[in-house]
């Protein structure tokens, strides 16, 4: 099993391009979560998904859109990026609602808006 | 209102000496608690969780935590540091009865002196 994994590993854009982070689970996990880590703030959840088709907004959503086509891909995009969105983005999935089933982690993908 | 609160945000001790790493949390439900790890530019693992069993949890490599509903705490231990845990620490909730949200902790960076 590969886990979590997600690509790009690490990407540089210009202020206003547009980019899509794919995250993707061969766990056959309901939920799946998109965060963010900046320095000394934890990780932020950005959006989540309970199940194929459904997306829901998560603490920052704000300038960001998901999409949840298919069970094992959770995809992230940036349609106009701002330096505010440099960061290191985690991607992460787990089991539908039983009791303390914990999140898998992604490597992460470091963005970078100049 | 869910949180986490790391309650130092770096700790420093000596090779073979007594870790501690306080978390306490807020939650209007009996949650789940999680200790991540996360080694530089690594994404996150799972080091242990409480899922209401014993209040005491082992995880890996020789660290354990305590839970203690009366102080809401979840303080992570280990009895003798080695160089290998240098790394960032996230104490993490998930409430019970509120969707499969997971609450971060803002992270406490060990650091081990050899």
């Amino acid at each position: 099993n590969a886990g979590v994994t997600q690509t790009p590993k690490f990407r540089v854009l210009k202020t206003g391009q547009s980019m899509t982070l794919l995250c993707a689970q061969d766990m056959n996990h309901e939920y799946m979560y998109w965060y963010r880590q900046d320095p000394g703030m934890g990780l932020r959840l950005i959006h989540y998904s309970v199940g194929e088709g459904t997306t829901a907004k998560g603490e920052v959503p704000d300038g960001y859109n998901v999409s949840r086509l298919k069970k094992q891909n959770f995809l992230l995009g940036l349609e106009s990026a701002a330096p505010s969105q440099t960061s290191v983005y985690f991607c992460a999935s787990s089991y539908r609602l039983a009791g303390g089933d914990e999140q898998f982690f992604g490597p992460g993908t470091r963005l970078t808006v100049l | 209102a869910q949180s986490v609160t790391q309650l130092d945000s770096h700790v420093s001790v000596s090779e073979g000496t007594p870790v501690l790493l306080r978390c306490n949390y807020s939650s209007s439900y009996s949650p789940s608690l999680f200790w991540y790890v996360q080694h530089p530019n690594k994404g996150l693992q799972l080091l242990l969780k409480y899922t209401s069993a014993a209040t005491l949890v082992k995880g890996i490599n020789g660290f354990e935590a305590e839970f203690k509903k009366s102080e809401t705490s979840f303080h992570l231990t280990k009895p003798s540091a080695h160089m290998s845990d240098a790394a960032e620490y996230f104490c993490v909730v998930r409430p019970q009865g509120t969707g499969n949200q997971f609450y971060f902790g803002t992270g406490t960076s060990l650091t081990v002196i050899p």
